[in-house]
């Protein structure tokens, strides 16, 4: 059964970069894809953006000019950066593995535990 | 942009049906998945691709997709199934993956 563990700093100070960490068990990360979803306090889930093998990503709109989504093969892990943070990243941050069907059907059927992230000074 | 409408709450008593709406334009174009989220936890998938269940997932939970709205139906509604619903789906564009505004559904 796959396992997901995302991992990275509590606490951010404003305009700095966010760098998050998902750690893969019992899975090979080169045969799935992979993606980051956000909750911030009290609110609705919001879609990151998905990483497909190769290189290939698609964003969040609203956050495309700030974010990236990478693979580690080595490490066995993706991660997450979001540049210029502000409070409004303050979240809880999920990692998933993706499945479905090229080229929009993707969802994520196994997610991570969620880490909480701080965004103040 | 593209958005995903759904109440905000529904309640239902133990052992009846409990229906969440998810509204959009062009939903039968695309696939709607559906997520069960518990109090302090992550979310888990309970429908996906309209009206499949994941392994796991009790018989009760069915979905369905028609016109501009999909639907989760909960049949024979259990204390355990209390929690946020959120549907998720995708625009004609593939620009935009959007979940719907959560519904906080009670069982009492």
């Amino acid at each position: 059964q796959v396992q997901l563990r995302e991992s990275g700093p509590g606490l951010v100070e404003p305009s700095e970069t966010l760098s998050l960490t998902c750690s893969v068990s019992y899975a090979a990360i080169t045969s799935y894809y992979w993606g980051w979803i956000r909750q911030a306090p009290g609110k609705g889930l919001e879609w990151i953006g998905n990483l497909y093998y190769a290189g290939s990503t698609s964003y969040n709109p609203s956050l495309r000019s700030r974010v990236t989504i990478s693979v580690d093969p080595s490490q066995l892990a993706f991660s997450l950066r979001l540049k210029s943070v502000t409070a409004a990243d303050t979240g809880t941050y999920y990692c998933g593995r993706l499945r479905g069907s090229a080229p929009f059907n993707f969802y994520m059927d196994v997610w991570g535990i969620g880490t909480t992230v701080n965004v103040f000074s | 942009s593209f958005e995903l409408t759904q109440p905000p709450s529904v309640s239902v008593s133990p052992g009846q049906t409990a229906r969440i709406t998810c509204s959009g334009d062009a939903l039968p174009k695309k696939y709607v998945h559906w997520y069960h989220q518990k109090s302090g936890q992550a979310p888990a998938l309970v429908i996906y691709e309209d009206n499949k269940r994941p392994s796991g997932i009790p018989q009760r939970f069915s979905g369905s997709n028609s016109g501009t709205t999909a639907t989760l139906t909960i049949s024979g509604a259990q204390v355990e199934d209390e929690g946020d619903y959120y549907c998720y789906s995708t625009d004609t564009t593939g620009n935009y993956r959007v979940f719907g505004g959560g519904t906080t559904v009670t069982v009492l």
